[in-house]
C-alpha cells in the first residue's frame, strides 16, 4: 500500500520559536495533501487542505499566518508552525490523496510540544 | 452542516460478543461513509467504505440514509479488536474527511 511519512515524528521546541512538519508520500504522487490536529482522546480537526503548485486552503478559524503549509512537489507538503505558543502543543497528522484514486493515506503524526 | 457523531467514547466488551460501534451523521446530499481504525501506536487507517460494501476483519456497516446512520458491526469481538474506531464522511472524491470523535473499543477476555 502507500506510505506516507511524516518527519520529525516528535518536536520539542521554546515559546516564539517556528517549528517545520514535513510530509511525503514516499511511493506515489499527491495532488492533494491535507492537514489535521488532534488533541488528546479527541477528533481530527482539519486544519487545512494543500493543493501541489497552489496556495492551501485553511479552514474556518484556523490563523494562515500562523500555519505556514507549503506544497511545493507532488511528493512533499510542509507545515510550519510560526511563533508557536504551548497552546499550539497538539499531534499534527498529514493525509495525502494520489493523483488518481480515492483512498487517502495517512502519516504517522507528529507530536509537537512547545515549552 | 456536515457533521459526525460517534456517541459512545468508549465500549468494552469481552472476547466473542457482538460488537456495534454506533455513527450517525448529518449532511444533506450523498456522502461517502468511511470507517478508520487506529491501533495502539500506529497510524490511522481504512477500515472499510460504504461504497464497497465490503466484510473487512469481520466488520461490516451498512449505510442507513433514512436514519443518517453507518454503524460498524461484528458479530463475535476479538482482542485484537481493541483500537480507537473512528467514522468519517466525505461530500465528494478529493476532499478532505470530516472525522466523529472517535470510539475506543475495548475487548478483553
Amino acid at each position: 500500500g502507500a506510505v506516507v511519512s511524516q518527519h520529525p515524528s516528535r518536536v520539542i521546541c521554546k515559546s516564539g520559536t517556528s517549528v517545520k512538519i514535513e510530509c511525503r508520500s514516499l511511493d506515489f504522487q499527491a495532488t492533494t495533501m491535507f492537514w489535521y490536529r488532534q488533541f488528546p482522546k479527541q477528533s481530527l480537526m482539519l486544519m487545512a487542505t494543500s493543493n501541489e503548485g497552489s496556495k492551501a486552503t485553511y479552514e474556518q478559524g484556523v490563523e494562515k499566518d500562523k500555519f505556514l503549509i507549503n506544497h511545493a512537489s507532488l511528493t512533499l507538503s510542509t507545515l510550519t508552525v510560526t511563533s508557536a505558543h504551548p497552546e499550539d502543543s497538539s499531534f499534527y497528522i498529514c493525509s495525502a490523496l494520489p493523483g488518481q484514486g480515492n483512498e487517502q493515506f495517512f502519516g504517522p503524526g507528529t507530536r509537537l510540544t512547545v515549552l | 452542516a456536515q457533521r459526525v457523531t460517534q456517541p459512545e467514547k468508549l465500549l468494552s466488551v469481552f472476547k466473542g460478543a457482538p460488537v456495534e460501534l454506533k455513527c450517525n451523521y448529518s449532511y444533506s446530499g450523498s456522502p461517502e461513509l468511511f470507517w478508520y481504525v487506529q491501533y495502539s501506536r500506529q497510524r490511522l487507517q481504512l477500515l472499510l467504505r460504504h461504497i464497497s460494501r465490503e466484510s473487512i476483519k469481520g466488520f461490516t456497516a451498512d449505510l442507513n440514509k433514512g436514519e443518517t446512520s453507518f454503524h460498524l458491526k461484528k458479530p463475535f469481538a476479538q482482542e485484537e479488536d481493541s483500537a480507537m474506531y473512528y467514522c468519517a464522511l466525505r461530500n465528494q472524491a478529493g476532499t478532505a474527511l470530516i472525522f466523529g470523535k472517535g470510539t475506543t473499543l475495548s475487548v478483553s477476555s
